[in-house]
């Protein structure tokens, strides 16, 4: 079936720019999804991209996909606090049944 | 900003008894879903609903859970007969145009403990 990993860690420095990595399996997938889900809170979509882009940018948000290694990465320029949060990966064929990844993890030290 | 609001956002139960987890979806939204996450693992989908019916389910969505639209607001899951892997937070989702816009929205989730 359809699998999704991500790392499940990253620390980062405020100020810093962070890159949170994805990789999955589907070559299949129509649509690439980044969540956020800070503690107690539910999944708050950041962003996503179809399969037929390269690059989507939104503000701070830059999400990269290379289709051909079925890799998807988030980057979040001049990370701050209030990005500290676990952040998840997911695909989709449908935009329907979404596959999540294990979700990373982002701590921002000051 | 619209959102999608459920309701308990915990509740405990006792092995064996029903339950039922309830969620507004966006008002004008077409298509909606319930997800779960059992702590520490990958949110998973559970099932799909339109035009008042299932679409698509996954193989933990078996005949101890069912799905309704009661009426024009609400969308429920039920779990008939609870256990104690049932435990974890259902997410409900809506989207508008699935296959058109891709955007799937979440609520903030109802964490059910099964005692």
């Amino acid at each position: 079936g359809e699998d999704v990993e991500q790392s499940l860690f990253l620390s980062v420095r405020e100020g810093d720019s962070s890159v949170i990595n994805c990789t999955y399996t589907d070559s299949s997938s129509t649509y690439l999804y980044w969540y956020k889900q800070e503690p107690g809170a539910g999944l708050q979509l950041l962003t996503y991209i179809f399969s037929n882009m390269d690059m989507k940018q939104d503000q701070r948000l830059t999400v990269l996909l290379n289709k051909k290694d079925k890799h998807l990465s988030l980057r979040i320029a001049d990370t701050q606090t209030g990005d500290s949060a676990i952040y998840f990966c997911a695909e989709s064929r449908t935009a329907s049944k979404l596959t999540f990844g294990t979700g990373t993890r982002l701590q921002v030290t000051l | 900003e619209p959102e999608v609001t459920q309701t308990p956002s915990h509740q405990v139960t006792q092995m064996g008894q029903e339950v039922i987890l309830r969620c507004v979806p966006i008002s004008n939204h077409l298509y909606f879903y319930w997800y779960r996450q059992i702590l520490g693992q990958k949110v998973e989908f559970l099932v799909s609903f339109y035009n008042n019916e299932i679409s698509e389910k996954s193989e933990i969505f078996d005949d101890q859970f069912s799905v309704e639209r009661p009426d024009g607001s609400n969308f429920t899951l039920k779990i008939r007969s609870t256990k104690l892997e049932d435990s974890a937070m259902y997410f409900c989702a809506s989207s508008a145009w699935s296959e058109v816009t891709g955007e799937l929205f979440f609520g903030e989730g109802s964490r059910l403990t099964v005692l």
